[in-house]
């Protein structure tokens, strides 16, 4: 399985834009980049994923590098309820791959 | 729609016992998958059913683990033998996919068991 390469952990002040890294250098041509994140005490949840091009919806935004061998994600306005661990996963096969992830806090 | 549903939420038991999950997909969902999360890791990949067909296991599951999904609605893991490196927190999650995995296809995970084991 591919692997990705985040930062142990990240702090952003609420209000304020967070950009989480990702490297994946090893990125074939067909794999897509996924995104969720893990609240305290819950499992995962879906944030966003894309391909090749930047991609919007309505939790976040995803900047692909034009070599595709990083990502951004980015939370506009970090809010306390966005405090959680943010995954990058390269979809491959048929299952998601997660690493440690970026543990994200958020100062008020 | 409520949601991928697990039960229980917490479980504590003895060495050697068996203990047995449960985990209700979202209606129509027709693959499950489990996951198995230690502190401070990300889920690591059990296993997976398309509908009842039990199509991949991780080389983790070893022999005193089993998943079953006979009538591909809710799925159960069943631990005999508990060990203590067996505690860890079980995710079970689904998906509507069909067919060959979609790149596009996103998985709806619950809010897992914590097993502890004394």
């Amino acid at each position: 399985d591919a692997k990705t390469t985040q930062p142990n952990s990240m702090e952003s002040n609420e209000e304020e834009p967070v950009h989480l890294p990702c490297n994946h250098s090893t990125i074939s041509g067909t794999d897509y980049i996924h995104w969720y994140r893990q609240l305290p005490s819950q499992g995962p949840e879906y944030v966003i994923h894309g391909l090749t091009s930047n991609v919007n919806n309505r939790m976040a935004s995803l900047a692909i590098a034009e070599d595709r061998k990083s990502s951004t994600l980015i939370l506009h306005r970090a809010t306390l309820r966005d405090a959680a661990v943010y995954y990058c996963i390269l979809l491959t096969g048929n299952k998601l791959v997660f690493g440690a992830g970026t543990i994200l806090r958020v100062k008020s | 729609d409520t949601g991928v549903s697990q039960d229980p939420r917490h479980k504590i038991t003895k060495r050697g016992q068996n203990v047995t999950f449960r985990c209700d997909p979202i209606s129509e969902h027709n693959r499950l998958y489990w996951y198995r999360q230690t502190l401070g890791q990300g889920p690591e990949f059990l296993t997976y059913f398309q509908n009842e067909a039990q199509l991949e296991k991780s080389r983790l599951l070893s022999d005193r683990f089993s998943a079953e999904r006979p009538k591909g609605s809710f799925s159960t893991l069943e631990i005999q033998r508990t060990e203590q490196g067996d505690s860890a927190m079980y995710l079970c999650a689904s998906s509507p996919g069909t067919g060959s995995f979609s790149p596009n296809e996103k998985l709806f995970f619950g809010s897992g068991t914590q097993l502890s084991v004394l």
